[in-house]
């Protein structure tokens, strides 16, 4: 079946670091890919999303391209901030309307 | 936010006692989901639906059941609780537009089996 992988976490990292959370996925077709992100004690936000290849989500200054030929799905930031700590989730769309995530990634940000 | 209502948002319950979560929307979408989020394991599907009485089993569907008699309200039943279920429950709801649309998610609800 599909599935996604992320990196292990935590990540722990200092403010204005620059920040990657690798995830890749397997699946049938082109599926959409998303980033979800949650603070404690909330459910998941949607953080950005690609509906296809060589598409590039971006919000908040998280960036993220979908790559078919390494079926890769990266979140990037340049210069990550305190409010920055949660933890993320990788996702994809497929076919049948399920939508399957990664086991997440802890964020830590220091001052 | 979108118009996404879980309850309770938490419960206590004993082994062997069935529980109802249940899922409200304000927002006419299609699709709806159930989730459990447990330390390690990320998000797993429970089940989820794709329109009034359609369901469909996710990964970890084995000890549950949903229903789902009106498009606003999906509810999941633990027809026996266990310990094993002890975790936080998430519901999504998504629109119908293809793959262009994304979930949202509600507060969830923390239920302890005990």
């Amino acid at each position: 079946g599909n599935s996604v992988t992320q990196m292990e976490g935590p990540v722990t990292l200092s403010e204005e670091a620059f920040l990657t959370i690798n995830c890749t996925y397997t699946a049938t077709g082109y599926p959409s890919l998303f980033w979800y992100v949650q603070y404690p004690g909330e459910g998941l936000q949607l953080l950005l999303k690609a509906t296809k290849a060589d598409d590039k989500g971006s919000n908040k200054g998280f960036e993220a391209t979908y790559r078919k030929e390494t079926t890769s799905f990266h979140l990037e930031k340049g210069s990550v901030q305190v409010s920055d700590s949660a933890v993320y989730f990788c996702a994809l769309l497929e076919i049948d309307d399920k939508i399957i995530f990664g086991k997440g990634t802890r964020l830590h940000i220091l001052p | 936010d979108a118009g996404i209502t879980q309850s309770p948002r938490h419960k206590v319950t004993e082994t062997g006692t069935p529980v109802t979560l249940r899922c409200h929307q304000t927002e006419n979408h299609r699709y709806m989901y159930w989730y459990r989020q447990d330390p390690g394991h990320g998000l797993r599907l429970i089940h989820y639906s794709y329109g009034v009485k359609d369901t469909d089993k996710g990964e970890v569907s084995d000890g549950y059941s949903v229903s789902r008699s009106k498009t606003e309200d999906f509810l999941l039943t633990l027809e026996s609780a266990t310990s094993s279920q002890t975790s936080v429950y998430f519901c999504a709801i998504r629109s119908l537009g293809g793959t262009n649309t994304e979930a949202f998610f509600g507060q969830g609800t923390r239920l302890t089996v005990v």
